[in-house]
């Protein structure tokens, strides 16, 4: 069955960056758009970006240009997202989802705190 | 950017009970080719969101048929006929018609 599971939590500091990974299996991950949702703490969704594994090209929410880098390896079926230049607004968890006729499939999330 | 605008934001509801919520959008959801991309989403306390309708009217795998979703151009409603524990959440729409996707400020479904 479709599986999008990602990385572990994280705690960074103020103005580091962050690699997060989102490992695909129960499909061919190079036939469908891999895309990222950010969900700030009691918050609603914003869609940050997407990348398609076949060839690695991206479309990204203006908002989010200079913040998300998009990259996959296709050997290992993995989707990664790069946060740059952290802050508080950063703090939030983050989704992979699989795009097909919406999101039809979603990771678990993860958890980014950034922090001193 | 797109703003789709949830009512209620709260919704109160017994088991059995029928619900509905509206999703209205600040731009025509229909595109050029006559497709719309409007989207609903579950997500439980604690979960991931999960995709219940696509393309406004159509029910995502596994998605239980007292789910339906309706509407068309900016207006559009999902329907709950006959609330059980299970739904119990917040409802999300999204549309992917126009760059970037954008989803609405969510609805939470408790129980009265």
């Amino acid at each position: 069955q479709v599986k999008l599971l990602q990385s572990g939590a994280a705690l960074v500091k103020p103005g580091a960056s962050v690699k997060m990974s989102c490992k695909a299996s129960g499909y061919t991950f190079t036939d469908y758009w891999v895309s990222w949702v950010k969900q700030s703490h009691g918050k609603s969704l914003e869609w940050i970006g997407e990348i398609y594994p076949n060839s690695g090209a991206t479309n990204f929410n203006e908002k989010f240009k200079g913040k998300a880098t998009l990259t996959v390896d296709k050997s290992t079926s993995t989707a990664y997202m790069e946060l740059s230049r952290l802050t508080s607004e950063d703090s939030a968890i983050y989704y992979c989802t699989r795009d097909y006729s919406g999101f039809d499939y979603w990771g678990q999330g993860v958890m980014v705190t950034v922090s001193s | 950017d797109v703003v789709l605008t949830q009512t209620p934001s709260t919704l109160s509801a017994t088991i059995g009970q029928s619900v509905s919520i509206s999703c209205r959008s600040s731009q025509s959801l229909l595109d050029s080719a006559g497709n719309t991309y409007l989207y609903w989403y579950l997500q439980r306390p604690g979960q991931s969101p999960q995709l219940l309708i696509y393309l406004v009217s159509n029910l995502g795998s596994g998605v239980p048929n007292r789910f339906s979703g309706s509407g068309s151009g900016t207006d559009f409603t999902l329907k709950i006929s006959g609330v059980e524990a299970e739904d119990l959440g917040v409802y999300y729409c999204m549309q992917a018609t126009h760059a970037p996707y954008t989803f609405g400020a969510g609805t939470k479904l408790e129980l009265k």
